[in-house]
């Protein structure tokens, strides 16, 4: 079946780099794009960018530009989300979701890893 | 950004009851809006997509409706598995969530 599995949990100082896995099975890799979504605590959902797994194109939300790179692995199926410089209001669970393309121009997401709790704290 | 308002924030219900969830879009967003449904420590599941088309696999108690700027999330007989929190989003060129609806029992 169709599956994303997130990397665990992190624990980062302030001003340090994080960088979270997704493993996709179940599909092809390359025919679908990754999404990166966030859940700050009481906070609602916030997309981060993604990743076209086929051609490697990226595009990511003005909120983090140049903070957030995410990249793949064809050989392995997996995606990579690193953000840096980190703040404790990045301390949110972070998943990983499968992008379904529509005419829109943008994705909604029929498949979400189990998130990964990265905490910002000294 | 379009912003997306989802009402009420908080609803209690019983099972068995009807149950209606409205997400408005501070801009036209055509037919271009998903529900999720998220329980607690669980990823978000898609519900619908595309205003109206049905996921694969969920009940078809769920339906939703609407275009432009208001859509609703309906729950014709809410079930004890429904006791989550529901969120809309919109992916017209972007993609933005609404605050979320959490379902209570009463």
């Amino acid at each position: 079946q169709v599956q994303v599995v997130q990397s665990g949990a992190e624990v980062k100082k302030p001003g340090a780099s994080v960088k979270v896995s997704c493993k996709a099975s179940g599909y092809t890799f390359s025919g679908y794009a990754i999404n990166w979504v966030r859940q700050a605590p009481g906070q609602r959902l916030e997309w981060v960018g993604w990743i076209n797994a086929g051609d490697g194109k990226t595009k990511y939300s003005e909120k983090f530009q140049g903070r957030v790179t995410i990249t793949r692995d064809t050989s392995a199926s997996t995606v990579y989300m690193e953000m840096s410089s980190l703040r404790s209001e990045d301390t949110a669970l972070y998943y990983c979701t499968r992008g379904i393309w529509e005419r829109s121009g943008w994705y909604y997401f029929d498949c979400w890893g189990q998130g990964t709790l990265v905490t910002v704290s000294s | 950004d379009i912003q997306m308002t989802q009402s009420p924030s908080t609803l209690s219900a019983s099972v068995g009851d009807r149950v209606t969830i409205t997400c408005r879009a501070s801009q036209s967003i055509s037919i271009w809006l998903a529900w999720y449904q998220q329980k607690p420590g669980k990823a978000p599941k898609l519900l619908i997509y595309r205003a109206s088309s049905l996921e694969s696999g969920v009940p078809s108690r769920f339906s939703g409706s609407g275009s432009g700027t208001e859509f609703t999330l309906t729950i014709s007989s809410l079930q004890p598995d429904d006791f989550a929190t529901y969120y809309c989003q919109h992916y017209n060129t972007y993609s933005t969530f609404g605050q979320g609806t959490k379902v209570e029992i009463k």
